[in-house]
């Protein structure tokens, strides 16, 4: 099983500052990452798949990038519907797709 | 806009069964494999299982394979998960999800969840 670690578990942010969150895979999964943000009480949302391509309708603040077992989630400008729980996924294998334990942006 | 709603989350007793539905809108559910996602308390989530636009392939998690089906109404835009033998561990929010494409396992819509507890 390919395991997803993400840091920090929390990141604190000012309104308006920018925020990097990271994720890191136990081996070589090329660019099969995916990110997702989820509010409480709420569905969670595709925001970049590919490691770095937007899904449809989310903003050019939020950006991907990385490749291998690096990656990183970059949100500029943050606005407060931004602050919410965030998971990478890796889809290497399509059949032991795995999920990160989150990182938390909260307001600081 | 695309709409997924689960429903029938319950407490159960451990060794029960319980039937999860997904009612889907809003985009061509027959053109798309559908997906089981969970998210259990303190842990991170789950695929748990996926069938394909025509309901022929499906496949599972090894945690729940032999003991979980999932199968699809496309006349209804349905989808289900038909859970026996269920252990605390299957405690969990239980989310339908929709595939990018076809098998990518990139979920671009989901829905709110259905909880579903096991419990004596």
């Amino acid at each position: 099983e390919i395991v997803m670690t993400q840091s920090p578990p929390t990141l604190s942010v000012s309104p308006g500052e920018g925020a990097t969150l990271s994720c890191r895979a136990s081996q070589n999964i090329g660019t099969t990452l995916a990110w997702y943000q989820q509010k409480p009480g709420q569905a969670p949302r595709l925001l970049i798949y590919g490691a770095s391509t937007r899904a449809t309708g989310i903003p050019a603040r939020f950006s991907g990038s990385g490749s291998g077992t690096e990656f990183t989630l970059s949100i500029s400008s943050l606005q407060s519907e931004d602050f919410a729980l965030y998971y990478c996924q890796q889809y290497n294998n399509w059949l032991l797709s795995t999920f990160g334990q989150g990182t938390k942006l909260e307001i600081k | 806009e695309v709409q997924l709603v689960e429903s029938g989350g319950a407490v159960i007793q451990p060794g029960g069964s319980l039937k999860l539905s997904c009612a889907a809108s809003g985009f061509s559910f027959d053109d798309y494999t559908m997906h089981w996602v969970r998210h259990a308390p303190g842990t991170g989530l789950e695929w748990v299982s996926l069938i394909s636009w025509d309901g022929d392939t499906t496949y599972y998690a090894d945690s729940v394979k032999g003991r979980f089906t999932i199968s699809r109404d496309n006349s209804k835009s349905s989808l289900f998960l038909q859970m026996d033998s269920l252990r605390s561990e299957d405690t969990a929010f239980y989310y339908c999800a929709k595939d990018l494409q076809d098998m990518t396992t990139i979920f671009d819509y989901w829905g709110q969840g259905t909880l579903v507890t096991v419990s004596s």
